[in-house]
């Protein structure tokens, strides 16, 4: 049960490349989610998925689409990086049903945009 | 919106000191409250949980209890170690059409010194 992956663990682009995030899930967890983490920051929710099938923004949704492939995997990409983009990216998932809607990390992607 | 405020570090102790770090949230509902813990290199890790008021979580010596009328939720251990230096962030989730969220705190960076 390898819980939530992502890859790749690092990435440096170059100002209008583009590349895709990729996540993926073994819990069987039916909601996923895409954040990112800036100095000072805290998280900032780019882009969620409630099911298979679904995704809505979050707060930071601009120059980022997703793709929820199946239930186990949701893509994030970058169609024209840019420097504001230099980040650290986490996917999540959550735990279904319930009622204390707990996340699941992945390791995270350090993405570096020169 | 919702929001939570904690205190900025970085919180530098000695090795079994006592530890505080503070947390208020703001919130329309009745969220659950969440402590998640980051190490060095590492993705987030959920540290403790509590779903109502009066809840106290715990795990690893750790504990935070839900106070509603204050609307807090104080991060609390007895005696912290070398390998509890981390950075630890405060959330609370939400229902926002249906889905739930996290929203964090930006994140309260503990140095321990042996």
């Amino acid at each position: 049960n390898a819980g939530v992956t992502q890859t790749p663990k690092f990435q440096v682009l170059k100002t209008g490349q583009s590349m895709t995030l990729q996540c993926a899930q073994d819990m069987n967890h039916n909601s996923m989610y895409w954040y990112r983490q800036d100095p000072g920051m805290g998280l900032r929710l780019i882009y969620y998925s409630a099911s298979e099938g679904t995704t809505d923004k979050g707060e930071v949704p601009n120059g980022y689409n997703v793709s929820r492939l199946n239930k186990r995997e949701f893509s994030l990409r970058l169609e024209s990086a840019a420097p504001s983009q230099t980040s650290v990216y986490f996917c999540a998932s959550r735990v279904p049903g319930g009622s204390s809607y707990e996340q699941y990390f992945g390791p995270g992607t350090r993405l570096t945009v020169t | 919106g919702d929001s939570v405020t904690q205190m900025e570090g970085p919180v530098t102790l000695s090795e079994e000191a006592f530890l505080t770090i503070n947390c208020t949230y703001t919130a329309t509902g009745y969220p659950s409250l969440f402590w998640y813990v980051q190490y060095p290199g590492e993705g987030l890790q959920l540290l403790l949980k509590a779903t109502k008021a009066d809840d106290k979580g715990s795990n690893k010596g750790f504990e935070a209890t839900y106070r509603k009328e204050t609307t807090s939720f104080h991060l609390e251990k007895g005696s912290v170690q070398v390998s509890d230096s981390a950075v630890y962030f405060c959330a609370l989730s939400d229902i926002s059409g249906g889905y739930s969220t996290l929203t964090f705190g930006k994140g309260t960076m503990l140095l321990v010194s042996p």
